[in-house]
Parts: C-alpha cells; sequence; structure tokens
C-alpha cells in the first residue's frame, strides 16, 4: 500500500498571500488529521476530519482551515499568511486496526513566508 | 488538559551502548493512549508503539523495548546496542481515548556516533 501522501513537498510564500496544502491518505483510511511542526513550538495538532467532517479542532485562528473529500483526500488552507506560519505541515491517516487506532504520518510540506 | 515531558533534548552515544528515552505524561483522562515515534531527517513520523491505558505491561521489539508506569506517569523508551541508523528525533505522545488528537513532547535528538 502506498502511504500517506503530501503535495507540494516544499513551498516559498509571500506574507499576506494564501497556501492550500493537499493530503492522500493511505487507501482505505477514513480519518486524516493536520499537525504543524515548528522549532519553537513543537508538533501541534490543527484539525481532524473523518468522513468530510471536522472532528477535532486545535488552538489556531480562523485563517487556518480544512476540508475532507469524499474519497477522504483532505486539504488545508492559510490565509493571510504570516511569517510565524512558516513550519512543516505533516498529515496523518489513520484505521482502526486490531491493535486499536495508529496514525500513518505523511513526509510534510515544508512551507516557507518570506 | 493533556502534556507531555520530555526533558531531553540532546543525546549522543556511541555505537553499542544502550540509550534510555525518557516521556512523562499528565492526564486526567481514565482511558488514554501513549505513543512513541521516530522521525528521520526525511521528516516522516514513523510510528513505533502504541499503548493504552489499562495495559501496563511492557514490551520488546527487537532492540527497542518501552517501560509503562503509572505509578510515576511514565513511559520510557530504551535501545539496546544501538546503531548510527537509529539517530533520530523522538517523540513520545500521548491521546485522550477515541481522540486523534495527540499531544507531542518537544522530542529528544538521539545522535549514534560510529
Amino acid at each position: 500500500k502506498a502511504g500517506v501522501t503530501q503535495t507540494p513537498r516544499y513551498l516559498i510564500k509571500t506574507r499576506g498571500q494564501q497556501v492550500t496544502l493537499s493530503c492522500s491518505p493511505i487507501s482505505g483510511h477514513r480519518s486524516v488529521s493536520w499537525y504543524q511542526q515548528t522549532p519553537g513550538q513543537g508538533l501541534q495538532f490543527l484539525f481532524e476530519y473523518f468522513s468530510e467532517t471536522q472532528r477535532n479542532k486545535g488552538n489556531f485562528p480562523g485563517r487556518f482551515s480544512g476540508r475532507q473529500f469524499s474519497n477522504s483526500r483532505s486539504e488545508m488552507n492559510v490565509s493571510t499568511l504570516e511569517l510565524g506560519d512558516s513550519a512543516l505541515y505533516l498529515c496523518a491517516s489513520s484505521y482502526w486496526g486490531r491493535e486499536g487506532e495508529k496514525l500513518f504520518f505523511g513526509s510534510g510540506t515544508q512551507l516557507s513566508v518570506l | 488538559a493533556q502534556k507531555v515531558t520530555q526533558a531531553q533534548t540532546e543525546i549522543s552515544v556511541v555505537e553499542k551502548e544502550d540509550v534510555t528515552l525518557d516521556c512523562v505524561y499528565e492526564t486526567r483522562d481514565t482511558t488514554y493512549y501513549l505513543f512513541w515515534y521516530k522521525q528521520p531527517p526525511s521528516g516522516e513520523l514513523v510510528f513505533l508503539i502504541r499503548r493504552n491505558s489499562f495495559d501496563e505491561q511492557n514490551e520488546i521489539s527487537g532492540r527497542y523495548s518501552w517501560n509503562f508506569q503509572k505509578s510515576t506517569s511514565s513511559f520510557n523508551f530504551t535501545i539496546t546496542a544501538s546503531q548510527v541508523v537509529d539517530s533520530a528525533v523522538y517523540f513520545c505522545s500521548s491521546s485522550q481515548g477515541g481522540s486523534e488528537k495527540l499531544v507531542f513532547g518537544k522530542g529528544t535528538k538521539l545522535t549514534v556516533n560510529p
């Protein structure tokens, strides 16, 4: 099975612009969650989607939004980019297996805001 | 709110040494899960282990072992006979039962020198 695929791998934007990141989960996984990783704050939960519905949301401003499509693929959008949004954005997909829930992560999208 | 503390920011060892990575968690939930992930330079978070709050059995997987002690709220990770390929950042995390919202520690950067 292919792993979690995130595109693009790298992205450079300027302040004020908006950006859309894409995540394709492992086939059969219906749940997708997003995380932001920065050197200062570490890994922080953004949001979680299951069957096209947002199930959980972290403490991020409204500029951060996401959605999930019927094929479980997910996108996250950041509007009015700020310098502090520069980070590695990681997507994870999951299933409930015999051992319980496991999250599988993609390699991330490295976003640089100039 | 949940909290995960990894007090060791960086550890450096020589190949074949044993090394233990510490993890202390805080939670008010009775049902929770604990995880360890490995992040190599490529950026992808690699799942290592998941433990639920009702299972305090220690686990061994090859050179890896985990010690879960509820009495001290710790979930420590030991690598026996470390290898250069073990060099990575290791994250401990926790989640509430039924939630995909993982709370991560700040990570421990392990460097194994030849």
